[in-house]
């Protein structure tokens, strides 16, 4: 059971939008910056946005973060094929005093 | 180019010990903290443990605390998890990473396997 609730599964085609939710509580997400990684099969993730909004360079501007209370979100336009894999969330939590992530979303382009 | 390289997984029996280690490059090195993110095949990440950058503060995941004990040479740019007391549930990647202020991590290395088996 992950601290950061992440749905397992997401789905679209390509060209469309798709977003990702990152439900946390006041001691992680709601006092903290929330991070997004995209992890493809056998490889190492890959960190897509940093302190819930900034992109690192060579990320393109379709990948944007937000965040809101204790939530956070993940969004990407124009979906492309290799888009697919898996995409986690973790921030630091306060009571715990460690990194917490979520338990991934899977992401499958149609 | 920020290049982190595991190596020191394999196999080794329940209750035994593991020293994994981390050569970083491409950065300065005692600019920033470390951290250890564990992840079995299949399944999701979990954080391990991290050091700051002087070594002078570490933290570690409740399902580690006691049995692991992450450290660093800055003189060899290498950070290390000494792990013992190895359970069949510690086995997995072992990714080394860096990381900010915030003590989320930005670059990561390709992983070390460690399976725990008798």
């Amino acid at each position: 059971q992950s601290v950061l609730t992440q749905p397992p599964s997401a789905s679209g085609t390509p060209g469309q939008r798709a977003t990702f939710s990152c439900s946390g509580s006041s001691s992680n997400i709601g006092n903290n910056y929330v991070y997004w990684y995209h992890q493809l099969p056998g490889t190492a993730p890959k960190l897509l946005i940093y302190r819930n909004y900034e992109r690192p360079s060579g990320v393109p501007d379709r990948f944007s973060g937000s965040k809101s209370g204790t939530s956070a979100s993940l969004a990407i336009s124009g979906l492309r094929s290799d888009d697919e894999g898996d995409y986690y969330c973790a921030t630091w939590d306060d009571s715990l005093r460690g990194v917490v992530f979520g338990g991934g979303t899977k992401l499958t382009v149609l | 180019e920020v290049h982190l390289v595991e190596s020191g997984g394999g196999v080794v029996r329940p209750g035994g010990s593991l020293r994994l280690s981390c050569a970083a490059s491409g950065f300065t090195f005692d600019d920033y903290g470390m951290s250890w993110v564990r992840q079995v095949p299949g399944k999701g990440l979990e954080w391990v443990s991290n050091i700051k950058w002087n070594g002078g503060s570490t933290h570690y995941a409740d399902s580690v605390r006691g049995r692991f004990t992450i450290s660093r040479d800055n003189a060899k740019n290498s950070l290390y998890l000494q792990m013992n007391s190895l359970r069949a549930e510690d086995s997995a990647f072992y990714y080394c990473a860096r990381h900010d202020t915030s003590g989320c991590s930005d670059y990561w290395g390709q992983g070390t396997l460690v399976t725990v088996s008798s």
